[in-house]
């Protein structure tokens, strides 16, 4: 079945620097991937859309300085959220939309933790 | 804009049925999905039917469309203790198909 990673599992890094989320999908090509956050106990909130090749689409409120998204190849999408505050601390969620079904597959999370 | 509403919380005895409800306001709604969600994991698309669809029964899971009153079900027969998760209702209805959540329903299985 279709496999999505992320890299790394859980980071803690401090305030003020920056730190890059990788996102691939192993047996597939994925056009479009789509990152989101999860605070504790509540629902994922999608934060941009990433297509392969062009500038990511971010929704309303989300500051696309600060996080940056890349988009490179047609497995392979990062999420860098820059100059970290304690608020940034929370679950990063990517999906990948397989090309040829269109479904849409998540990985497993990367948990961020910024004291 | 777009909204999904799910119960919270939802406690069952093993060997019981469950039953997990949503509800959208979409009703240009092509898919819904549910999605289960382990403790620090990412989610597992459960299962989805699509919009014109009534019911889609998949092993010991059923779901039932609404589309009249944009009401979706779960229902998982048997439950057993490896279900205990958190359950989450999309829709998707946009380009891209961009997925609108559900806050998820927390299934609780005891003996």
């Amino acid at each position: 079945g279709a496999v999505v990673s992320q890299h790394p599992s859980r980071v803690i890094c401090k305030s003020g620097t920056s730190v890059k989320i990788e996102c691939r999908s192993l047996d597939f090509q994925a056009t479009t991937m789509f990152w989101y956050r999860q605070f504790p106990k509540q629902s994922l909130m999608l934060m941009a859309t990433s297509n392969e090749g062009s500038k990511a689409t971010y929704e309303q409120g989300v500051e696309k300085d600060k996080f940056l998204i890349n988009h490179a190849s047609l497995t392979l999408s990062t999420l860098t959220v820059t100059s970290a505050h304690p608020e940034d601390s929370s679950f990063y969620i990517c999906s990948a939309r397989d090309s040829r079904d269109y479904e849409q597959y998540f990985g497993p999370g990367t948990r961020l933790t910024v004291t | 804009g777009e909204d999904v509403e799910q119960s919270l919380f939802l406690s069952v005895r093993e060997g019981d049925s469950s039953v997990i409800n949503c509800t959208y306001t979409d009703s240009s709604s092509t898919y819904l999905y549910w999605y289960k969600q382990e403790p620090g994991a990412g989610l597992q698309l459960l299962t989805y039917i699509f919009s014109n669809m009534d019911m889609k029964q998949d092993q010991r899971l059923t779901v039932l469309l609404n589309k009249k009153d944009k009401h979706l079900s779960l229902r998982i027969a048997d439950t057993q203790t490896g279900d205990s998760a958190i359950y989450f209702c999309a829709e998707s209805s946009g380009g891209y198909n961009k997925l609108i959540f559900g806050a998820g329903t927390r299934l609780a299985v005891h003996p």
